[in-house]
């Protein structure tokens, strides 16, 4: 069985400008959640969908949305760039809602560099 | 929400050496799991462990959900053993995974 896969592996862009990350789950999952990676602040938590709605978010601004589709495909959208979001971003796919207890599988993330 | 604790921060040990991890967490939890970070920054699954021992190898953890803390055990360790180790379970409600900050691990030939 795949695994999860993330698009695009690499990126890089300028301030003020917005991105798009994509994200496809194991086949069968249907929550998929997204996490942020810095040296500073460790592993965060950004959001989970999970049948196509928002479940909880972290503590990010607006800036950071997200979507799933009927696929259980999800995009995550990073609108007026800052340094500070430059960062390793990782999805994560899970059978059902991650905060039941299901196992999450890890995607091998999106670096951003944004300068 | 749950706080994640992981200790030492860094380890550095020979190669053949055996080491063990430690994740303290503030909360009972339904999900522990453990992970290895490659040096390209993927997320790989060792454990998924809520309660009790599970072993894989030369890899093992134990969960003691009512003393709140679970132990990965690496014997034997090997080059390829480095890297960072993390354990994560999941915050209130319906938070996602909350992740200690890592065990950096050295394993030196």
């Amino acid at each position: 069985k795949a695994g999860v896969t993330q698009t695009p592996r690499y990126l890089i862009k300028t301030r003020g400008q917005q991105v798009t990350l994509s994200c496809s789950p194991i086949s069968g999952h249907r929550s998929v959640s997204w996490y942020q990676q810095t040296p500073g602040q460790g592993l965060q938590f950004l959001f989970e969908y999970f049948s196509e709605t928002q479940r909880n978010k972290g503590n990010f601004p607006g800036r950071f949305s997200g979507r799933q589709f009927s696929n259980s495909r999800s995009e995550m959208n990073v609108s007026t760039l800052e340094l500070g979001d430059s960062a390793l971003y990782l999805c994560a796919s899970s059978l059902l809602a991650g905060a039941f207890g299901y196992e999450q599988f890890f995607g091998p993330g999106t670096r951003l560099t944004v300068l | 929400g749950i706080q994640v604790e992981q200790s030492p921060p860094d380890l550095i040990l020979q190669e053949g050496a055996n080491s063990t991890l430690r994740c303290n967490f503030s909360d009972s939890v339904n999900n522990l799991q453990w992970f290895h970070q490659n040096p390209w920054g993927q997320l790989i699954n060792l454990f998924y462990i809520p309660s009790g021992t599970k072993q894989n190898g030369r890899l093992s953890a134990t969960t003691v959900a009512t003393e709140r803390y679970s132990l990965l055990y690496i014997s034997s360790s090997q080059t390829t053993d480095s890297g960072v180790y993390f354990c994560a379970a999941p915050g209130g409600g319906a938070d996602g995974l909350t992740f200690g900050k890592g065990t950096h691990l050295i394993i030196q030939p």
